[in-house]
């Protein structure tokens, strides 16, 4: 079992959906999660970092955590053509700032206008 | 508003040829890493080093090494470029901002290559 699961896709929604990104992980030891925006022929940039279970709200973006499933989320309200990218959900020990990161595989989102 | 960079964006190079992938940040921050992302299989970690001249690998280290001479600069070398290794590279630095806020950054990448 991978460490951390994401679906794929390609998920294409119009303009303006709701969009829901789900992720699960099976070391229950993660403490840290993070989410990613990946553009074509671009690095991953920082969207969203939560630390355990609950909610985190960035404008438009809300990520979800439910450690007693293991289970990860990303909302995107209003959604953009400019939100089109592959998104990555990372975890983390975190117990020092460099400790490692394992990724997901990524889903790939297409918002048709 | 740079923050990471990464030598090349593109990079063709021949199997037993030596690479070196650069990379520099203007964060002083503390981590860098290098990762490569293939299809299907996502970002996986090389190498990270923590501090000026240390260095620890991660998942797949083999056939890579590493070097951090300064801080914000450091290298990934293959010693003999295969096939296998052809790649995107992106190499990325994390520490802690202002109030202590958690930073990471990525680099462009670089596509590598190797025929």
């Amino acid at each position: 079992q991978k460490e951390v699961e994401q679906d794929p896709g390609p998920l294409s929604v119009p303009e303006g959906a709701i969009v829901s990104l789900n992720c699960t992980y099976s070391n229950s030891a993660f403490q840290y999660f993070m989410w990613y925006r990946q553009y074509s022929r671009k690095g991953p940039e920082l969207l969203m970092y939560t630390y355990s279970s609950g909610n985190k709200e960035d404008g438009r973006f809300t990520a979800q955590v439910d450690k007693s499933s293991k289970y990860i989320s990303l909302f995107i309200r209003d959604s953009q053509p400019s939100d089109s990218a592959t998104y990555l959900c990372a975890n983390s020990l975190g117990e020092t700032s460099y400790d490692k990161v394992i990724f997901g595989p990524g889903t790939s989102l297409s918002v048709i206008p | 508003d740079v923050k990471v960079t990464q030598s090349s964006r593109y990079l063709v190079k021949r199997t037993g040829e030596k690479v070196f992938l650069e990379c520099v940040q203007d964060m002083d921050h503390e981590n860098m890493f290098w990762y490569r992302q293939d299809p299907g299989l996502g970002l996986r970690l090389i190498y990270f080093s923590y501090d000026v001249k240390m260095k620890e690998k991660g998942d797949i280290p083999e056939g890579y090494s590493v070097s951090r001479e300064k801080k914000e600069r450091f290298s990934l070398i293959l010693e003999s470029a295969s096939t296998n290794q052809t790649s995107m590279y992106l190499c990325a630095s994390t520490g802690f901002g202002a109030q202590e806020s958690y930073e990471q950054y990525f680099g462009p990448g670089t596509r590598l290559t190797v025929t």
